[in-house]
C-alpha cells in the first residue's frame, strides 16, 4: 500500500528566504508524484506532478520538486517566497496505471506562513 | 470554464436529518471522488466512481451514500448524520484515479 510523509505540519519562512516543504512516499511499484496548494476557503488545485521522464519537476508559481528514488523522497522548493505562498501544501502518491492501484494518497498537509 | 461545483458551501444541520451535498462536473471526467478534510488527518477518500452506476468505498466510507447515476453529477448523501461528520468535504474529479484531480470550492458541513 501506499502512504505518503509530510515532515512538518506547519512550516514559517520569511518573504524572499528558500521554502522547502518536505515529502516522503512509499509505494511497491513506481510511483506518480503530486503536491497541490490549497488556499483559504478554496479546493484544492494542481502544483506540479511528477510521472514519467525528468525528476526534476517544474510548476506553477516558481515551484519545483525533485524525485529522488533512492531516498523515496519528492521534497517542494521555491528559491524566493512571495506573500502569496501562503497556503496549505499537500503531498499526494499513486500507483502507475496498470501497476497497481491508481488511487491518490494524500500527506496529511504543511502550512506555510510567510513572515514579512 | 472547467469546473467542479459543489453546493451548498455552507451547511448546518441537526443529528439524524438526512441531507445531500451536490457535485457536478463538466469536463466529462469518468473519475469522481469524495473527501473529507479534518485538521491534522489530511484528505481521506469516503467514495469514489469509475464510471456511471460504477461506485466504491474508499477509506472512510461508514455513514455516507453516494450514486451515479450521470457522468457529470455525483451526490454525497448523508441519511442519518452525526456530529463526527463535521468536517470539510470535497468533490473531485480527473480522467483516471492517477490524473491530476479538479476540486470543486468544498462545503463546510456542521452537525450539532
Amino acid at each position: 500500500a501506499q502512504s505518503v510523509t509530510q515532515l512538518g505540519s506547519h512550516v514559517s519562512v520569511s518573504e524572499g528566504a528558500l521554502v522547502l516543504l518536505r515529502c516522503n512516499y512509499s509505494s511497491s511499484v513506481p510511483p506518480y508524484l503530486f503536491w497541490y496548494v490549497q488556499y483559504p476557503n478554496q479546493g484544492l488545485q494542481l502544483l506540479l506532478k511528477y510521472t514519467t521522464g525528468a525528476t526534476l519537476v517544474k510548476g506553477i508559481n516558481g515551484f519545483e520538486a525533485e524525485f529522488k528514488k533512492s531516498e523515496t523522497s519528492f521534497h517542494l522548493t521555491k528559491p524566493s517566497a512571495h506573500m502569496s505562498d501562503a497556503a496549505e501544501y499537500f503531498c499526494a502518491v499513486s500507483d502507475r496505471p496498470h501497476f497497481g492501484n491508481e488511487k491518490l494518497t494524500f500527506g496529511t498537509g504543511t502550512r506555510l506562513t510567510i513572515i514579512p | 470554464e472547467a469546473q467542479v461545483t459543489q453546493n451548498p458551501r455552507y451547511l448546518i444541520t441537526v443529528t439524524g436529518k438526512k441531507l445531500t451535498v451536490t457535485c457536478s462536473q463538466n469536463m466529462n471526467h469518468e473519475y469522481m471522488s469524495w473527501y473529507r478534510q479534518d485538521p491534522g488527518l489530511g484528505l481521506r477518500q469516503i467514495y469514489y466512481s469509475m464510471n456511471v452506476e460504477v461506485t466504491d468505498k474508499g477509506d472512510v466510507p461508514e455513514g455516507y451514500k453516494v450514486s451515479r447515476k450521470e457522468k457529470r453529477n455525483f451526490p454525497l448523501i448523508l441519511e442519518s448524520p452525526s456530529p463526527n461528520q463535521t468536517s470539510l468535504y470535497f468533490c473531485a474529479s480527473s480522467l483516471r484515479p492517477s490524473s491530476p484531480l479538479h476540486f470543486g470550492n468544498g462545503t463546510r458541513l456542521t452537525v450539532t
